[in-house]
């Protein structure tokens, strides 16, 4: 089964200070990795997708990278607009149709 | 505005109603995705349609049922309602996939369901 793993589950930045969030992988198959963006109330925004292994995107101050197993959201010299919750999700074949499964996130607060 | 409309924004109910929740995916999607998400948990997937035909199911209960219309507009049903099923439910919608075969999803601003 599909499984999809987030860390940390909360994550405290002061602005301007970088750090990455992490999201691990276990799939059979894989045609894409997704991130999306949460607010709260509010649905899922699309931010990137990766394909392959060793594929980096980047968004303003957002960059997402792809190994075989995980996937990091760099966030660099974050702005307190940045607070959201982040999603990562992997779609995948499985019995004949493509499944998206989404990790349960990582809530980022970013403090003036 | 996402181009995904979703009625009603808020529900208010008791144990043992139904209730219908309605999805009008964005133009020229022709992929409807149901998807619950409570509180302590993340996003749950439901129910997959394609222009009108059911593609894939997830981890939905035998009191919900959903379907896609001819205009491509979804309904998810609710039956028999119990307390857990307070959430929130949200309806994407993909366009075909790409030549890589990701589906990008645009999620509506979700359904709250409160179950009293």
């Amino acid at each position: 089964e599909d499984q999809v793993t987030q860390s940390p589950e909360a994550l405290r930045l002061q602005e301007g200070e970088s750090s990455s969030l992490n999201c691990s992988y276990t799939v059979s198959g894989l045609r894409g990795l997704f991130w999306y963006r949460q607010d709260p109330g509010k649905g899922p925004e699309f931010l990137f997708t990766l394909y392959s292994a060793g594929e980096e995107k980047e968004k303003e101050r957002l960059k997402a990278t792809l190994t075989k197993k995980e996937s990091f959201l760099h966030i660099t010299a974050p702005k307190p607009e940045d607070s959201a919750t982040y999603l990562c999700a992997v779609q995948a074949r499985s019995g004949g149709y493509q499944k998206v499964t989404f990790g349960t996130g990582t809530k980022l607060q970013v403090i003036p | 505005d996402s181009g995904v409309t979703q009625t009603p924004k808020h529900l208010i109910t008791a144990t043992g109603q139904r209730v219908t929740l309605r999805c009008s995916p964005r133009s020229g999607d022709l992929s409807v995705y149901w998807y619950q998400q409570s509180l302590d948990q993340g996003l749950q997937f439901l129910i997959q349609y394609y222009n009108g035909e059911e593609r894939a199911k997830g981890n939905i209960l035998e009191r919900f049922s959903a379907q896609q219309f001819p205009d491509l507009h979804s309904e998810l049903n609710l039956s028999s309602l119990e307390l857990g099923d307070s959430a929130l439910y949200f309806c994407a919608s993909s366009a075909r996939q790409d030549t890589s075969g990701a589906n990008v999803l645009t999620f509506g601003a979700g359904s709250r369901l409160t179950v009293l």
